[in-house]
């Protein structure tokens, strides 16, 4: 079965320190990570997915296979970046190829 | 493009009481699912469909039925309203093909439906 943990429910910080939300899995095969964003009164929209290696307005997340996690960083918060962070996984076995689940999701608040 | 759109943006229903909540697409993806997000909860996979008459439940199912007639709609709706089911709903939708590589595409979600069963 598929299934995201994302541990903590409110994540707050002040500007410039330091951000890492965690992100574990479980899945028996090979998954597609994603981390999705809600900012306030917008729709929820994905931030950056683990194939494209790439940095998303200074966040970035590794695929650590070993430890199943999927954890997104970024080196200094912005007040901008205060949001609803959801991680999710789609599977890659025919049983479970299409659900895109997700985590229960982190408030991330970055204070002035 | 519209992209993913969903009515009425809020609800008011009372126990027992039945309501579909609409949700269409204009991007021809094969793709689409209902969740609901709940403080704490997330977003849950209520429904999920591959294309027109094809349908599947996802992990929280019970008390919502749905159907999928065409590629571009695919309503969701609740029997028998229950205080349980008061919740903002999201509807979604991707393309069902994957890259060369196998790798899915963006999931674009609509704008929510709140949900308040008293």
């Amino acid at each position: 079965a598929q299934r995201v943990t994302q541990p903590e429910k409110l994540l707050s910080v002040f500007k410039g320190a330091p951000v890492e939300l965690k992100c574990n899995y479980s899945y028996s095969g090979s998954p597609e990570l994603f981390w999705y964003v809600q900012y306030s009164r917008q729709r929820l929209q994905l931030l950056l997915r683990h194939i494209s290696r790439e940095s998303i307005k200074g966040f970035t997340a590794d695929l650590n296979k070993g430890e199943t996690s999927f954890h997104l960083k970024k080196p200094f918060a912005q007040e901008e970046d205060s949001a609803m962070y959801y991680c999710a996984l789609r599977g890659t076995l025919m049983d479970s190829s299409y659900k895109l689940i997700f985590g229960s999701g982190t408030r991330l608040l970055v204070r002035p | 493009n519209a992209g993913v759109t969903q009515t009425p943006k809020f609800q008011v229903l009372k126990t027992g009481q039945s309501m579909t909540l609409q949700c269409a697409q204009d991007m021809n993806h094969e793709y689409m699912s209902w969740y609901r997000q709940d403080p704490g909860m997330g977003l849950r996979l209520i429904h999920y469909s591959v294309g027109a008459g094809i349908t599947d439940q996802g992990e929280v199912p019970n008390g919502y039925n749905v159907s999928r007639s065409t590629t571009e709609d695919f309503p969701l709706r609740l029997l028998s309203a229950a205080p349980s089911q008061t919740s903002v709903y999201f509807c979604a939708s991707r393309p069902l093909t994957t890259s060369a590589k196998g790798y899915s595409y963006e999931q674009y979600f609509g704008p929510g439906t709140r949900l308040t069963v008293t």
